[in-house]
Order: structure tokens, then sequence, then C-alpha cells
């Protein structure tokens, strides 16, 4: 079974500044997708970003970006230029690829507080 | 734009109860999802269904159900309300041939008591 952790329930960070999330995983197999997803207030559960596994290159969308290092397991999100409406829950996700397995494993969540 | 619809946002039932939340989308998915989200648990998934009348136990099936007798709704059922099924509790659906994305509904927050 896949496992995703996120060992940071809360962070928080200033207005401008960057602040990085972190997330690890557990798979036994080789062809997977990685997403970052974010639940403001409004609890409207919004794609952040995806990374597909056999990609080298780390995905980027506008202030955010991932390190994605495979061979550690580890998929953690960078935001940039923090802004106020960044305060929200962030899930990092895992789904295996191909087949009909197509069932998004999530990590517990970390709630992060953008301050002005 | 595409939808994902959960009938409602908030509901307080009592124990006991039959409870249905319903959940429509409008993208002509295959497949649907139910997903339970509690605080320091992140979400876990309940039910999902490939195809219409098709359904499959996700990793907390206990003490529900689910019918999908149309392509665009899915519905989740508490056979038997209890106060530990307090929660949020989440749909999503997917194009299986467009790529691995879900497009979630805004949920719903129901209360048992």
């Amino acid at each position: 079974a896949q496992t995703v952790t996120q060992s940071q329930p809360e962070m928080s960070v200033q207005e401008a500044e960057t602040v990085t999330l972190s997330c690890t995983y557990d798979t036994s197999e080789n062809n997977y997708y990685l997403f970052w997803y974010k639940q403001p207030p409004s609890r409207q559960m919004i794609l952040v970003i995806r990374q597909e596994a056999y990609k080298q290159q780390n995905a980027t969308e506008n202030r955010f970006s991932v390190n994605f290092q495979k061979a550690a397991k580890s998929f953690s999100l960078k935001i940039s230029d923090s802004q106020l409406g960044d305060t929200a829950m962030y899930f990092c996700a895992f789904m295996i690829g191909g087949g009909s397995n197509y069932k998004l494993t999530f990590g517990k969540g970390t709630l992060l507080t953008v301050n002005p | 734009d595409v939808k994902v619809t959960q009938s409602s946002r908030y509901l307080v039932k009592r124990t006991g109860e039959k409870v249905f939340l319903e959940c429509v989308q409008d993208m002509d998915h295959e497949n649907m999802f139910w997903y339970r989200q509690d605080p320091g648990l992140g979400l876990r998934l309940i039910y999902f269904s490939y195809d219409v009348k098709m359904k499959e136990k996700g990793d907390i099936p206990e003490g529900y159900s689910v019918s999908r007798e149309k392509k665009e709704r899915f519905s989740l059922i508490l056979e038997s309300a209890s106060t530990n099924q307090t929660s949020m509790y989440l749909c999503a659906s997917r194009y299986p041939d467009r790529g691995p994305g879900y497009t979630f509904g805004s949920g719903t927050r129901l209360t048992v008591v």
C-alpha cells in the first residue's frame, strides 16, 4: 500500500517570503503521479501542481515549484513571493499511473498561514 | 466550466437516521469518488465507482454504502448515522482518458447529533 507523509501540521510565512512544504511517500511502484492540492477556507480543493514520476524535470506553475527527489521519495512544494491568498490547507497526494488504479492517496495536510 | 455539485453544504442529522449525500457532475466523467476529511487525518477514500452500477470499497467503507444508477450521480448512504460519522465529505470525479486529475465538489459538512 502507498503512504504519504506530511510532517508539518502547521506553518506560517510572512507575505512576499518563500516557504517550503515537505512531503514524503512510500511506494514500490515505478510509474506514478504526485500532486499538491490547496484547500482554502471555501473548502474547494484546487490542484496546485502535479509531477509525473518518469519526468526528471521538476514541475513549475508560476510561483509554485516542486523539488522531486525520486530516489529519496520526497516531493516538496516551494511557494515563492507568498501572498495572503495562499493561506490554505495543502495536501500532498499520490496516484499510481496506468492500469485502472486511479485512487488518490492523501497526506494529512499542512495548514499554511501567510501573515501580512 | 466543469462542475461537481454536492447537494448540501451543511447537514445536521440525528443518530440512527438514514442519510443520503448526493453528488452530481456535468462532465460525463466515468470515475467518481467519495472521501471523508477529518482534522489531522487528511482525506480518506470511502468508496469509488468506475462506471454506472459499478462500485468498489475504499479504505474506510464500514457504515457506508453507495449508489450509482446514472453516470452523472453518485450517492453516499449512511445506513444508520452515528456520531463518529460527523465529518466533512468530499465528492470527486475524473475522466480516465484525460489525465490523472480530479475535479472536486465543495464538500458537505455533516453533523450527527
